[in-house]
């Protein structure tokens, strides 16, 4: 039920390209879907994050997808940079955020020139 | 703002030493932190919970007297990993709860255990 699904383990885009990344989940109790990033020995940095009450959340050139009877959620890179390539986890959590967050297993993701 | 650090970013020790890892909220204050693990080209498991002024709450299979949490004020927990082996070689990752922001967490930079 706590388990955070996500694909694919990796990806390789060109640069100017989409990337996308795509999480499922179990717990109907979630509601705060952040999404990381993380640099090769760095923590994770929040990218951006969705609640269920929308079903898309743009940010730049970052898109969450949000699909509620599927639990399913999303991620867009709009004009993948080489700069993008990092790894992202999606995750969850209940109660707004206020309770643990689940990650998913991650994406590493490089963009090529 | 919401930044939070760790410290130190990298250390190293003898197997049957302890090690003690901080990580404080700078701007903000944090009723809450929270404590992860990360292995190599892996996920961040959740080691524990850690909430000011009380005991931290542990997630099951970690062993709670050789991660000692202490969580003394609103901007400092510590992680002590005690009689360490090289099994617990690791990169250790900390992030805070700032209420302020709807219960958004911010993680640390890591810190990199390596036990000889």
């Amino acid at each position: 039920q706590q388990q955070v699904k996500q694909s694919p383990q990796s990806l390789i885009v060109q640069k100017g390209g989409i990337s996308i990344i795509n999480c499922a989940y179990e717990n109907t109790a979630f509601d705060y879907f952040p999404w990381y990033q993380q640099f090769p020995g760095k923590g994770p940095a929040l990218l951006i994050a969705i609640r269920p009450d929308v079903s898309e959340k743009k940010e730049g050139r970052f898109t969450i997808s949000f699909n509620k009877s599927a639990k399913q959620f999303s991620l867009h890179i709009m004009d993948s940079q080489p700069g993008d390539s990092a790894t992202y986890f999606c995750a969850a959590a209940s109660s707004g955020g206020y309770q643990k967050v689940t990650f998913g297993t991650g994406t590493k993701l490089q963009v090529i020139p | 703002g919401a930044v939070v650090s760790q410290h130190p970013s990298w250390v190293i020790c003898k197997s049957g030493t302890s090690v003690k890892i901080e990580c404080r909220s700078l701007d903000f204050q944090a009723t809450t932190m929270f404590w992860y693990r990360q292995f190599p080209k892996q996920s961040l498991m959740l080691m524990a919970t850690s909430n000011e002024g009380s005991k931290a709450t542990y997630e099951q299979g970690v062993e709670k007297d050789k991660f000692l949490i202490n969580h003394a004020s609103l901007t400092l927990s510590t992680l002590t990993v005690t009689s360490a082996h090289p099994e617990d070689s690791s990169f250790y990752i900390c992030s805070a709860r700032d209420v302020r922001k709807s219960g958004e967490q911010f993680f640390g930079p890591g810190t990199r255990l390596t036990v000889l």
